[in-house]
Protein backbone atom coordinates (compact mmCIF):
# COMPACT_ATOMS: atom_id res chain seq x y z
CA UNK A 1 0.00 0.00 0.00
CA UNK A 2 1.20 3.57 -0.88
CA UNK A 3 -0.67 6.61 0.06
CA UNK A 4 0.48 10.37 -1.25
CA UNK A 5 -0.52 13.16 0.49
CA UNK A 6 -0.28 16.53 -2.17
CA UNK A 7 -1.24 19.82 -2.80
CA UNK A 8 0.41 21.50 1.04
CA UNK A 9 2.58 24.59 0.92
CA UNK A 10 1.89 28.16 2.34
CA UNK A 11 -1.59 30.20 2.17
CA UNK A 12 -2.59 33.43 3.89
CA UNK A 13 -5.31 33.66 6.32
CA UNK A 14 -8.19 33.52 4.96
CA UNK A 15 -6.79 32.09 1.72
CA UNK A 16 -7.91 28.54 0.44
CA UNK A 17 -5.80 25.48 -0.35
CA UNK A 18 -6.50 22.22 -1.98
CA UNK A 19 -5.65 18.92 -0.82
CA UNK A 20 -5.19 15.53 -2.65
CA UNK A 21 -4.47 11.76 -1.52
CA UNK A 22 -4.02 9.34 -3.76
CA UNK A 23 -3.62 6.03 -2.41
CA UNK A 24 -2.89 2.37 -4.16
CA UNK A 25 -2.41 -0.96 -3.15
CA UNK A 26 -6.54 -1.38 -1.80
CA UNK A 27 -9.61 -1.16 -3.37
CA UNK A 28 -10.17 2.56 -2.73
CA UNK A 29 -13.90 2.69 -3.60
CA UNK A 30 -14.61 0.30 -0.87
CA UNK A 31 -13.18 2.23 2.01
CA UNK A 32 -14.15 5.45 3.89
CA UNK A 33 -11.05 8.21 3.61
CA UNK A 34 -9.98 9.65 6.55
CA UNK A 35 -8.04 13.39 6.83
CA UNK A 36 -6.23 13.98 10.30
CA UNK A 37 -3.71 16.64 10.94
CA UNK A 38 -1.23 17.43 13.73
CA UNK A 39 -0.32 21.09 14.19
CA UNK A 40 3.74 21.20 14.85
CA UNK A 41 5.08 20.27 18.59
CA UNK A 42 1.46 19.19 19.11
CA UNK A 43 -0.75 15.66 18.91
CA UNK A 44 -3.13 13.97 15.98
CA UNK A 45 -6.82 16.44 15.57
CA UNK A 46 -9.08 13.83 13.79
CA UNK A 47 -10.79 16.32 10.96
CA UNK A 48 -12.53 14.79 8.56
CA UNK A 49 -14.12 11.16 7.03
CA UNK A 50 -15.95 10.47 3.95
CA UNK A 51 -17.53 7.33 3.63
CA UNK A 52 -17.59 5.17 0.15
CA UNK A 53 -20.91 6.46 -0.80
CA UNK A 54 -20.51 10.16 -0.02
CA UNK A 55 -21.62 10.75 3.60
CA UNK A 56 -19.24 13.55 5.16
CA UNK A 57 -18.30 14.28 8.73
CA UNK A 58 -16.09 16.95 9.83
CA UNK A 59 -14.51 17.88 13.40
CA UNK A 60 -16.59 21.43 14.86
CA UNK A 61 -13.31 23.84 14.16
CA UNK A 62 -13.56 23.08 9.96
CA UNK A 63 -17.14 23.08 9.46
CA UNK A 64 -18.06 25.52 7.21
CA UNK A 65 -14.90 26.01 6.19
CA UNK A 66 -13.28 22.69 4.82
CA UNK A 67 -15.03 20.18 2.25
CA UNK A 68 -14.12 16.71 1.69
CA UNK A 69 -14.58 14.85 -1.39
CA UNK A 70 -13.28 11.66 -3.16
CA UNK A 71 -13.12 10.90 -6.84
CA UNK A 72 -13.62 6.83 -6.89
CA UNK A 73 -12.78 6.77 -10.23
CA UNK A 74 -9.90 8.08 -9.90
CA UNK A 75 -9.02 6.79 -6.32
CA UNK A 76 -8.21 9.95 -5.40
CA UNK A 77 -9.42 11.88 -2.25
CA UNK A 78 -9.46 15.58 -1.65
CA UNK A 79 -9.75 17.96 1.61
CA UNK A 80 -10.51 22.08 0.01
CA UNK A 81 -9.21 24.29 3.02
CA UNK A 82 -11.48 27.33 2.82
CA UNK A 83 -11.38 30.70 4.83
CA UNK A 84 -8.30 28.89 6.39
CA UNK A 85 -6.73 30.35 9.73
CA UNK A 86 -3.31 30.26 11.22
CA UNK A 87 -4.27 27.21 13.76
CA UNK A 88 -4.73 25.28 10.56
CA UNK A 89 -1.36 25.40 10.27
CA UNK A 90 -0.57 21.35 10.68
CA UNK A 91 1.00 18.47 8.74
CA UNK A 92 -2.39 16.96 7.29
CA UNK A 93 -2.36 13.32 6.89
CA UNK A 94 -4.77 11.02 5.12
CA UNK A 95 -5.69 7.48 6.11
CA UNK A 96 -8.36 4.58 5.40
CA UNK A 97 -10.82 2.90 7.63
CA UNK A 98 -9.94 -0.36 8.19
CA UNK A 99 -13.25 -1.91 7.82
CA UNK A 100 -15.64 -2.05 4.54
CA UNK A 101 -18.79 -2.60 6.99
CA UNK A 102 -18.19 0.88 9.29
CA UNK A 103 -18.26 4.02 8.16
CA UNK A 104 -15.62 4.71 11.03
CA UNK A 105 -13.24 2.35 12.25
CA UNK A 106 -9.75 2.36 13.38
CA UNK A 107 -7.26 4.19 10.88
CA UNK A 108 -4.48 2.21 8.72
CA UNK A 109 -2.37 2.87 5.73
CA UNK A 110 -1.42 6.82 6.41
CA UNK A 111 0.68 8.38 4.13
CA UNK A 112 3.69 10.51 4.73
CA UNK A 113 1.60 14.33 4.87
CA UNK A 114 1.12 17.78 3.59
CA UNK A 115 2.19 20.06 5.46
CA UNK A 116 0.44 23.43 5.49
CA UNK A 117 1.00 26.83 7.03
CA UNK A 118 -1.07 29.69 7.16
CA UNK A 119 0.64 32.74 7.62
CA UNK A 120 0.96 36.41 6.33
CA UNK B 1 -17.80 15.35 21.49
CA UNK B 2 -15.77 12.26 23.40
CA UNK B 3 -13.15 13.46 25.36
CA UNK B 4 -10.12 10.87 25.36
CA UNK B 5 -7.57 11.20 28.33
CA UNK B 6 -4.40 9.51 28.27
CA UNK B 7 -2.16 8.72 31.43
CA UNK B 8 0.58 9.49 31.53
CA UNK B 9 1.78 11.94 29.37
CA UNK B 10 5.44 11.00 29.58
CA UNK B 11 6.92 7.88 31.33
CA UNK B 12 11.14 6.96 31.13
CA UNK B 13 11.57 3.58 31.16
CA UNK B 14 14.25 0.87 31.62
CA UNK B 15 14.40 -1.77 28.85
CA UNK B 16 12.86 -4.93 28.86
CA UNK B 17 10.22 -3.05 31.48
CA UNK B 18 6.39 -3.32 31.08
CA UNK B 19 4.52 -0.34 30.59
CA UNK B 20 1.06 0.62 30.70
CA UNK B 21 -0.60 3.56 29.62
CA UNK B 22 -4.32 4.15 29.63
CA UNK B 23 -7.32 6.13 27.87
CA UNK B 24 -10.12 7.05 29.68
CA UNK B 25 -13.21 7.74 27.57
CA UNK B 26 -15.80 10.52 28.58
CA UNK B 27 -18.60 8.12 27.91
CA UNK B 28 -18.66 4.22 26.33
CA UNK B 29 -17.66 3.71 23.84
CA UNK B 30 -17.79 0.13 23.94
CA UNK B 31 -14.37 -1.69 22.01
CA UNK B 32 -14.69 1.23 19.25
CA UNK B 33 -10.57 2.70 20.40
CA UNK B 34 -7.99 1.89 18.56
CA UNK B 35 -3.96 2.41 19.08
CA UNK B 36 -0.99 4.15 17.21
CA UNK B 37 2.27 4.69 18.00
CA UNK B 38 4.56 7.84 15.95
CA UNK B 39 7.78 8.12 15.81
CA UNK B 40 9.80 11.22 15.26
CA UNK B 41 9.24 12.30 11.77
CA UNK B 42 7.02 9.96 10.96
CA UNK B 43 3.18 9.04 10.39
CA UNK B 44 1.43 7.01 13.06
CA UNK B 45 1.13 3.11 12.66
CA UNK B 46 -2.02 1.21 13.71
CA UNK B 47 -0.90 -1.18 16.77
CA UNK B 48 -4.42 -2.47 17.93
CA UNK B 49 -7.67 -1.97 16.59
CA UNK B 50 -10.96 -2.45 18.54
CA UNK B 51 -9.74 -2.09 22.48
CA UNK B 52 -7.49 -5.62 21.68
CA UNK B 53 -7.16 -7.07 18.01
CA UNK B 54 -3.79 -7.59 17.05
CA UNK B 55 -2.28 -6.68 14.22
CA UNK B 56 -0.08 -8.31 11.69
CA UNK B 57 3.51 -7.14 11.79
CA UNK B 58 3.33 -5.61 15.26
CA UNK B 59 5.28 -7.23 17.66
CA UNK B 60 3.60 -9.62 20.31
CA UNK B 61 4.39 -8.18 23.39
CA UNK B 62 2.03 -5.14 22.40
CA UNK B 63 -1.46 -5.57 23.35
CA UNK B 64 -4.54 -3.74 24.38
CA UNK B 65 -7.31 -4.45 26.81
CA UNK B 66 -10.73 -2.57 27.94
CA UNK B 67 -14.09 -2.13 27.28
CA UNK B 68 -16.45 0.96 27.73
CA UNK B 69 -14.67 3.74 29.40
CA UNK B 70 -11.45 2.38 30.11
CA UNK B 71 -8.77 1.04 27.85
CA UNK B 72 -5.00 0.04 28.23
CA UNK B 73 -2.31 -0.65 26.20
CA UNK B 74 0.10 -2.61 27.64
CA UNK B 75 4.11 -3.30 26.48
CA UNK B 76 5.51 -6.42 28.23
CA UNK B 77 9.28 -5.78 27.63
CA UNK B 78 10.36 -2.43 26.59
CA UNK B 79 12.63 -2.33 23.27
CA UNK B 80 14.62 0.47 22.25
CA UNK B 81 12.43 0.88 19.15
CA UNK B 82 9.51 1.27 21.00
CA UNK B 83 10.42 5.09 22.30
CA UNK B 84 7.76 6.77 20.52
CA UNK B 85 4.17 8.85 20.97
CA UNK B 86 1.58 6.61 21.64
CA UNK B 87 -2.25 7.90 21.00
CA UNK B 88 -5.10 6.12 21.61
CA UNK B 89 -8.43 7.27 18.94
CA UNK B 90 -12.03 6.29 19.42
CA UNK B 91 -14.34 5.58 16.26
CA UNK B 92 -17.60 5.18 18.34
CA UNK B 93 -19.07 8.91 17.68
CA UNK B 94 -18.76 11.73 15.53
CA UNK B 95 -16.17 14.02 15.80
CA UNK B 96 -13.80 10.91 16.04
CA UNK B 97 -10.92 12.34 18.81
CA UNK B 98 -7.71 11.27 20.22
CA UNK B 99 -6.30 10.97 23.17
CA UNK B 100 -3.46 14.13 23.84
CA UNK B 101 -0.88 11.39 23.38
CA UNK B 102 2.09 9.81 25.68
CA UNK B 103 5.64 9.75 25.09
CA UNK B 104 7.70 6.94 26.11
CA UNK B 105 11.16 7.40 26.80
CA UNK B 106 14.18 4.82 27.32
CA UNK B 107 16.15 5.55 30.52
Amino acid sequence: VTVVESGGGWVQPGGSLRLSCAPSGFSFGAFSMNWIRQAPGKGLEWVSLISRNGDTHYTDSVKGRFTVSRDNSKGTLFLQMDNVRADDTAVYYCARSTRITLIAAALTSWGQGTRVTVSS
Amino acid sequence: EIVLTQSPDFQSVTAKEKVTITCRASQSIDTSLHWYQQKPGQAPKLIIKFAYQSLSGVPSRFSGSGSGTDFALTINGLEAEDVATYYCHQSSAFPNTFGQGSKLEIK
